[in-house]
């Protein structure tokens, strides 16, 4: 079965600090990762996806890659209240689909 | 770019209706789109992969004359829910790639209710 894992939180920041999210997933031979942020009642919106071992940034949004321990993670530094949302971590199904396994999401509620 | 428009956003039916959502890719073509269900406070749940021109797989557990699947052509997919029940109510989400090196980009849901 596979599976991508995600602590459900709630991760607790407070406004300005970098909020920390985490995701392991099960299927080694899974090639691209994606960072997800639903807000409640919304679809999911794609924030970064990541493919290569290693850091990428895009504005306040950096997500890491490392493929040998099988972990993804993505960084919001200079949160804002407006960062409170789910985030669903999903990594790509190896074998030549293209179907995705979301993680259950783990909610983050940036304070004042 | 990367455009999914779902409709509709929000339905009401009566218990034993159908219910179709549209589902279309505005500005690529989607060779696969993807159909998910989610409950309150529940991550999303695959119901169903589509591609264009062929019968759709459905995942374990999803009735599949219950949730008909058409996918007609590469912006376009649509679900039928048949003889609708109050336990079918649901948050309904239609996704939509490219390609195998390509993210799924989301509709924007169509929330069901049956009475």
């Amino acid at each position: 079965q596979k599976e991508v894992e995600q602590n459900s939180g709630p991760l607790s920041v407070p406004e300005g600090a970098i909020a920390s999210l985490n995701c392991t997933y099960s299927d080694r031979g899974s090639q691209s990762f994606f960072w997800y942020r639903q807000y409640s009642g919304k679809s999911p919106e794609l924030i970064m996806s990541i493919y290569s071992n290693g850091d990428k940034e895009d504005g306040r949004f950096t997500a890491q890659l490392n493929k040998a321990s099988q972990y993804v993670s993505l960084l919001i530094r200079d949160s804002q209240p407006s960062d409170s949302a789910t985030y669903l971590c999903a990594a790509r199904v190896s074998g030549g689909y293209n179907k995705l396994i979301f993680g259950a999401g783990t909610r983050l509620a940036v304070h004042p | 770019g990367a455009v999914v428009s779902q409709h509709p956003s929000r339905v009401i039916c009566k218990s034993g209706t159908s219910v179709k959502i549209e589902c279309r890719s505005l500005d690529f073509q989607a060779t696969t789109m993807f159909w998910y269900r989610q409950f309150p406070k529940q991550s999303l749940m695959l119901m169903a992969t589509s591609n264009e021109g062929s019968k759709a797989t459905y995942e374990q557990g999803v009735e599949k004359d219950k949730f008909l699947i058409n996918h007609a052509s590469l912006t376009l997919s649509t679900l039928t829910v048949t003889s609708a029940h109050p336990e079918d109510s649901s948050f309904y989400i239609c996704s939509a790639t490219s390609g195998v090196n390509s993210p799924l980009h989301f509709g924007n849901g169509t929330r069901l209710t049956v009475t």
